[in-house]
């Protein structure tokens, strides 16, 4: 299985930027996609797409999240961090069965 | 608009079996797949697996094989997975996942979640 890890936790103040990272235990790019996705969990709730592809937004996500990386090592960008940023944010790899997720970094107020 | 209609809360003994939906509306439900996904307290994503109501086709992480089960009903647009032999382990929030059927199948769209106690 593909292993993918996260850093626990981030602080950040407000209005700053935060840069949460993903590693995968093996590359989960090929030479036409890369199979990294990042949701956003808050509370009680449900997980929401918020990058696709590792560098896509959905047309619902402001434009101060974005994603890099390819190969084994992607990044979740957001410049600059809002209130209601608060929450967690997965990594997800579909480049091979069985899909994973990575633990999670919970983003938090400096 | 695309929606994913759980099932409520269950409260089951050991040992005992449940079943849950997920109800598609807003889209073709033959045309993606649902996938489901657990989430113990406090923890990370683990998938279960997933089935292509086209087809009835289904794809599975080995560790739920033989745990869950998988199966639609096309009309009206509802995916069910049953969790067999119940221990406190199966106590979670389980979540169904809409997957495209090509291209890097990401989750677009995800029910509100069951929450499953397993307890005596």
């Amino acid at each position: 299985d593909i292993v993918l890890t996260q850093s626990p936790a981030l602080a950040v103040s407000l209005g700053q930027r935060a840069t949460i990272s993903c590693r995968a235990s093996q590359s989960v790019s090929t030479s036409s996609y890369d199979f990294m996705h990042w949701y956003q969990q808050k509370p009680g709730q449900q997980p929401i797409l918020f990058i696709y592809d590792a560098f896509n937004l959905p047309s619902s996500i402001p434009a101060r999240f974005s994603g890099s990386g390819s190969g084994t090592d992607f990044t979740l960008t957001i410049n600059p961090v809002q209130a209601d940023d608060i929450a967690t944010y997965y990594c997800q790899q579909s480049r091979e069965l069985p899909l994973t997720f990575g633990s999670g970094t919970k983003l938090e107020i400096k | 608009q695309v929606k994913l209609l759980q099932s409520g809360a269950a409260l089951v003994k050991p040992g005992a079996s449940v079943k849950m939906s997920c109800k598609a509306s807003g889209y073709t439900f033959t045309d993606y797949w649902v996938s489901w996904v657990k989430q113990s307290h406090g923890r990370s994503l683990e998938w279960i697996g997933e089935i292509y109501p086209n087809s009835g086709a289904t794809k599975f992480n080995e560790k739920f094989k033989g745990k869950a089960t998988l199966t639609v009903d096309k009309s009206p647009s509802t995916a069910y997975m049953e969790l067999s032999r119940l221990t406190s382990e199966d106590s979670a929030i389980y979540y169904c996942g809409r997957r495209a059927y090509y291209g890097t199948n990401y989750f677009d769209y995800w029910g509100q979640g069951v929450m499953v106690t397993v307890s005596s």
